[in-house]
């Protein structure tokens, strides 16, 4: 079974500046998907960022950019110039690709809880 | 847009009780998901249906059973709720195909068994 890790149970940042969420995980297939979904407070759960595993270029949107190093399977959130907006828990998350057209859910780690200090 | 909705924001009923939780999705997803999230212990996949009728065992059914009569709805059921069951329910829905399979996440409800 894959599992998901990020240790940074709550970051803390300045407004404007740069701050990196870790994610680890761990498994045995060579071909998957890994996100990070934002959850805002009282708010809906949305996704940030996606990666493919047998892209070896790393994903970017916007202010957002993950850092994929597959032979390490860590896979860090880079959010630049952070806004007050940001502030919400981030989930780390895991699918595999090898089945079920999609239908097969994700591993989650247990979150960051990100705050953005004015 | 795609749009996942779910019956109540907030639940509370008493041990004993059945209980179900509604989640409809209005993009024609095949694939629907129900997870639990509790503080410190991130989601967790309770169970998934790829077809109407069809379900799959998550990762943690045991007390939970589902119900897909409807491409579009997707219900989960406790049979005789408990408190340990006092949690944040989440309901999504992706597609068979397209970019990664994303998932759409409906805003949760919470359910308080006292």
């Amino acid at each position: 079974a894959q599992t998901v890790t990020q240790s940074q149970p709550e970051m803390s940042v300045q407004e404007a500046e740069t701050v990196t969420l870790s994610c680890t995980y761990d498994t045995s297939e060579s071909d998957y998907y890994l996100f990070w979904y934002k959850q805002p407070p009282s708010r809906q759960m949305i996704l940030v960022i996606r990666q493919e595993a047998y892209k070896q270029q790393n994903a970017t949107e916007n202010r957002f950019s993950v850092n994929f190093q597959k032979a390490a399977k860590s896979f860090s959130l880079k959010i630049s110039d952070s806004q007050l907006g940001d502030a919400a828990m981030y989930f780390c998350a895991y699918r595999s690709a090898g089945t079920g057209g999609g239908a097969d859910g994700l591993t989650f780690g247990k979150g960051t809880h990100l705050i953005i200090q004015p | 847009d795609v749009k996942v909705t779910q019956s109540s924001r907030y639940l509370v009923k008493r041990t004993g009780e059945k209980v179900f939780l509604e989640c409809v999705q209005d993009m024609d997803h095949e694939n629907m998901f129900w997870y639990r999230q509790d503080p410190g212990l991130g989601l967790r996949l309770i169970y998934f249906s790829y077809d109407v009728k069809m379900k799959e065992k998550g990762d943690i059914p045991e007390g939970y059973s589902v119900s897909r009569e409807k491409k579009e709805r997707f219900s989960l059921i406790l049979e005789s709720a408990s408190t340990n069951q006092t949690s944040m329910y989440l309901c999504a829905s992706s597609l068979n195909s397209g970019p990664s399979y994303e998932q759409y996440f409906g805003p949760g409800t919470r359910l308080t068994v006292t």
